[in-house]
């Protein structure tokens, strides 16, 4: 294991649907991202936290919402997705800072289905 | 052009045979270069990663950067069952936002016993 968890594994919601996925990290890391990857696409990052502060909104919809109350947790709050948002979610942590930045480290990921 | 470009394979090879990975990408301003592996149900994991241009090797595995070229390898020597999955490569550049990884498509890889 990581040390990156993520739940739930896998989530099928309706399109009027409020779910939350949400990431825990156990590795004393400040820097917290999501991901979205898709079939056939590179994946997508979509935010960043540093030490709890959103640093990145990678022109993501406002349907996804996300949260970070400390920096081992991190929520996405989804609300009125369309189908084409079905994919793997993956949340990743990482050192703040320096070149380590880049040494993400990722959880399993959350399968999500939008029907 | 894409920003950095891998085949996505699939790529099948016997036990034992030499695995090269590629990728190339269109960004002068990259400097440091990954190689995530994942397996199947799993994220991504890091497998090497390299600054700038050269050639760092760990065990049976070797990653090549020509910056010249714009093109990064990744060989796999002696591959074995237990290496198959999916490879990504991935790009960052220097300074504050070198957290921001711009990833290939990745590469399926299988290799047959």
């Amino acid at each position: 294991e990581t040390g990156v968890t993520q739940t739930p594994r896998h989530l099928v919601m309706g399109m009027t649907n409020k779910k939350s996925l949400k990431c825990e990290q156990h590795l004393g890391h400040n820097a917290m991202y999501w991901y979205k990857q898709s079939a056939k696409k590179p994946l997508e990052l979509m935010f960043v936290y540093n030490f709890k502060e959103q640093t990145e909104n990678n022109s993501v919809p406002s349907r996804f919402s996300p949260e970070c109350p400390n920096s081992s947790h991190l929520f996405l709050h989804l609300h009125t997705l369309q189908p084409e948002d079905s994919a793997l979610y993956l949340c990743a942590s990482s050192p703040v800072g320096g070149a380590s930045s880049y040494e993400q480290y990722f959880g399993p990921g959350t399968r999500l289905t939008v029907t | 052009q894409k920003e950095v470009e891998q085949d996505p394979g699939p790529l099948s090879v016997p036990e034992g045979a030499i695995v090269s990975l590629n990728c190339t990408y269109s960004n002068s301003a990259f400097q440091y270069f990954m190689w995530y592996r994942q397996y199947s149900r799993k994220g991504p994991e890091l497998l090497m990663y390299t600054y700038s241009s050269g050639n760092k090797e760990d065990g049976r595995f070797t990653a090549q950067v020509d910056k010249s070229s714009k093109y990064i390898s990744l060989f796999i020597r002696d591959s074995q069952p237990s290496d198959s999955a999916t490879y990504l490569c991935a790009m960052s550049k220097s300074g504050g936002s070198n957290y921001k990884l711009t990833f290939g498509k990745g590469t399926l890889l299988t290799v047959n016993p």
